[in-house]
């Protein structure tokens, strides 16, 4: 059976300093998402990585995908408040689409 | 202009009904998805079809039935409405399959009672 797994579930961490979330999946893909939703609303895509190696930045998020450790992390440099929300992470394949819980993330000023 | 529309927004129904949730997207994609969320803010793919044509077909009960008149149109009719059903829907559009960044809409908040 596929599994994504994130950790952690919850995160608080003080505004300025860096953490990762990690993602791992128990099959073989090329294909790795990140998303943000904030509460109450709809889902943004952030990243979309589609081979082993691949690094996306986007402002103080950064997303690295590395299939050979069926590991994907999505880290947080300098956070600021204005990042609080959940991250999921899904595995894709052609005909699938597998979400991780999502990681609840709160910084605190 | 809204690229990825749904109506309604709120539906409130009684166990037993049967009920539709629209979507629309402006954006030329050719693949589209509904997604479901349930209270705990679990994800889960439905459906996804590309042109019209179904890709994704996960379990889901036969209840639910998505339909595509055409590409930029994709809705889900829900029968014989459980109260296991109440969640929050969200359709999505993609460019061109599933390695295309997707773009969500603003989800339908289901309640059945």
């Amino acid at each position: 059976e596929l599994k994504v797994e994130q950790n952690p579930l919850f995160l608080s961490m003080q505004e300025g300093k860096n953490y990762t979330i990690y993602c791992n999946y128990s099959t073989t893909s090329d294909r790795l998402y990140w998303y943000r939703q904030d509460p109450g609303k709809s889902l943004e895509s952030l990243f979309v990585l589609l081979s082993n190696g691949a690094v996306k930045q986007e402002g103080r998020l950064m997303a690295s995908l590395d299939t050979k450790a069926r590991l994907s992390t999505l880290h947080i440099t300098a956070a600021v408040h204005d990042l609080s929300a959940t991250y999921f992470c899904s595995w894709g394949g052609s005909e699938k689409l597998v979400f991780g819980k999502g990681t609840k993330l709160t910084v605190n000023p | 202009d809204t690229a990825v529309s749904q109506t309604p927004k709120y539906l409130v129904t009684q166990m037993g009904n049967d009920k539709s949730i629209k979507c629309e997207q402006n954006l030329g994609h050719d693949t589209m998805y509904w997604y479901k969320q349930d209270s705990k803010k679990f994800l889960k793919i439905m459906f996804s079809y590309n042109n019209k044509e179904l890709i994704i077909n996960e379990t889901v009960p036969n209840r639910f039935s998505p339909k595509s008149p055409d590409k930029a149109h994709l809705n889900l009719h829900i029968n014989s409405l459980e109260l296991g059903d109440s969640a929050v829907y969200f359709c999505a559009s993609s460019q061109a399959g599933t390695q295309e960044t997707q773009y969500f809409g603003p989800g339908t908040r289901l309640l059945v009672l």
